[in-house]
């Protein structure tokens, strides 16, 4: 079964200019997220997306956003990239299931997109 | 807000001995995950802990889940180098939140051969 597909891999970006992310989940998930990854911030949760729809957003400014398509296939778009976007930016498969008469899920990240912004 | 936190933040240990990652949050959660991450790479999903008194192992890893002390341990038994990693917790937010995780600062565990 093919895992979270992230690319692309590797970007470096120059300051004022824009980058789109792409994310491609495991067959059959409908969830997204997205996360952002730096040394000083650790993990910050930046939104996840439901059948093409806005679920759950984090603290980060208007200059991110994202849309997922009716493939479940989730893109995310930064714009006016600044320094402090550098970072490794991670998508999360997710799929609730249950397990003792509980509700749960469990999300499956992928590999990451290191942006570089210079 | 939640809040979660990890201690120690870095961990060196001998190959052979024991150790315990906490992991406490501030607000109820009915899910708590660990996570390991190698150096460039992915978050590699460990455990699921759903409901109180949860217990989980996996070879050398164990994990239990408190709700009511809002407590998370990961027990490692007689360390191998292979463990050498980061490892997160991450909590996920009370129902009607979807899967929004809030992340420990991780715990840098260096196993020493």
């Amino acid at each position: 079964k093919a895992g979270v597909t992230q690319t692309p891999r590797y970007l470096i970006k120059t300051r004022g200019q824009q980058v789109t992310l792409s994310c491609s989940p495991i067959s059959g998930h409908r969830s997204v997220s997205w996360y952002q990854q730096t040394p000083g911030q650790g993990l910050q949760f930046l939104f996840e997306y439901f059948s093409e729809t806005q679920r759950n957003k984090g603290n980060f400014p208007g200059r991110f956003s994202g849309r997922q398509f009716s493939n479940s296939r989730s893109e995310m778009n930064v714009s006016t990239l600044e320094l402090g976007d550098s970072a490794l930016y991670l998508c999360a498969s997710s799929l609730t299931f249950y397990r003792g008469g509980r509700m749960s899920t469990e999300a499956f990240f992928g590999q990451g997109t290191r942006l570089t912004v210079v | 807000e939640l809040k979660v936190e990890q201690n120690p933040l870095f961990l060196s240990m001998q190959e052979g001995k024991n150790y315990t990652i906490y992991c406490n949050y501030s607000t109820t959660s009915d899910r708590l995950y660990w996570y390991r991450q190698d150096p460039g790479k992915s978050l590699e999903s460990l455990f699921v802990l759903l409901s109180n008194g949860a217990v989980k192992q996996e070879g050398r890893l164990m994990a239990s889940l408190d709700t009511k002390a809002r407590l998370s341990t990961l027990h490692i038994t007689a360390a191998v180098h292979d463990l050498s990693a980061t490892y997160f917790c991450a909590v996920a937010l009370q129902k009607g939140d979807g899967n929004k995780l809030v992340f420990g600062a991780g715990t840098i565990l260096r196993v020493k051969s």
